[in-house]
């Protein structure tokens, strides 16, 4: 079965930090990566997509994939209260047109 | 420009009954996609549509339903309900389905008593 896995947290930051947030995945095919936030209630906001490896900066997040670890990963630079959400890695698998698949989310919190 | 919307936001059924949830993408945008989030885990895809016809289905019982119409607008129908049916609906559009990216819209809040 193909899978997305995401440590459910929380992870606990002071405001500042750097927060970093991991995520690996099962199909060796896989295409696309991106990175969701999503607050509490609200729907995922599409903050990063990924499609090679090696790093992708915007702003204060930089993504990072790495396709023979199956591995991916976001940090958020410079963290922020307003940060606090719910973090989700979405993997596009090749077969699957544009269906994701997500994994469990990672809440972050950051603490003033 | 507006962006997906959804309705209805909120919406409370009896195990049993059925529900049929909407959506209208981007302007412009020809492929719907419905994903299923219950609280506490990631949203799950159920169906995607393009063009009125079917590309995709997740791993749903014959429950769910879908349809695309003429305008690109989509319907997600669910019969029976279960318990296990109350979860967030998330619509989410895309130019078409080999896209990359998709946009969701607020969802639709469906709890099953």
């Amino acid at each position: 079965q193909k899978e997305v896995e995401q440590n459910s947290g929380p992870l606990s930051v002071p405001e500042g930090a750097i927060a970093s947030l991991n995520c690996t995945y099962s199909d060796r095919v896989s295409q696309s990566f991106f990175w969701y936030r999503q607050y509490s209630g609200k729907s995922p906001e599409l903050i990063m997509s990924i499609y090679s490896n090696g790093d992708k900066e915007d702003g204060r997040f930089t993504a990072q994939l790495n396709k023979a670890s199956q591995y991916v990963s976001l940090l958020i630079r410079d963290s922020q209260p307003s940060d606090s959400a719910t973090y989700l890695c979405a993997v596009n698998m090749e077969d699957a047109g544009n269906m994701l698949t997500f994994g469990g989310g990672t809440r972050l919190m950051v603490k003033p | 420009d507006a962006g997906v919307t959804q309705s209805p936001t909120h919406l409370i059924k009896t195990r049993g009954q059925h529900v049929t949830l909407r959506c209208s993408p981007i302007s412009g945008h020809k492929s719907v996609s419905w994903y299923q989030q219950v609280l506490g885990q990631g949203p799950q895809f159920i169906f995607q549509y393009y063009e009125k016809e079917e590309r995709g289905r997740g791993n749903f019982p014959d429950r769910f339903s879908a349809r695309q119409f003429p305008n690109y607008s989509s319907e997600l129908n669910v019969n029976a309900l279960l318990l296990g049916d109350s979860a967030l609906y998330l619509c989410a559009s895309s130019p078409d389905p080999r896209a990359e990216t998709q946009y969701f819209g607020p969802g639709t809040r469906l709890l099953v008593l």
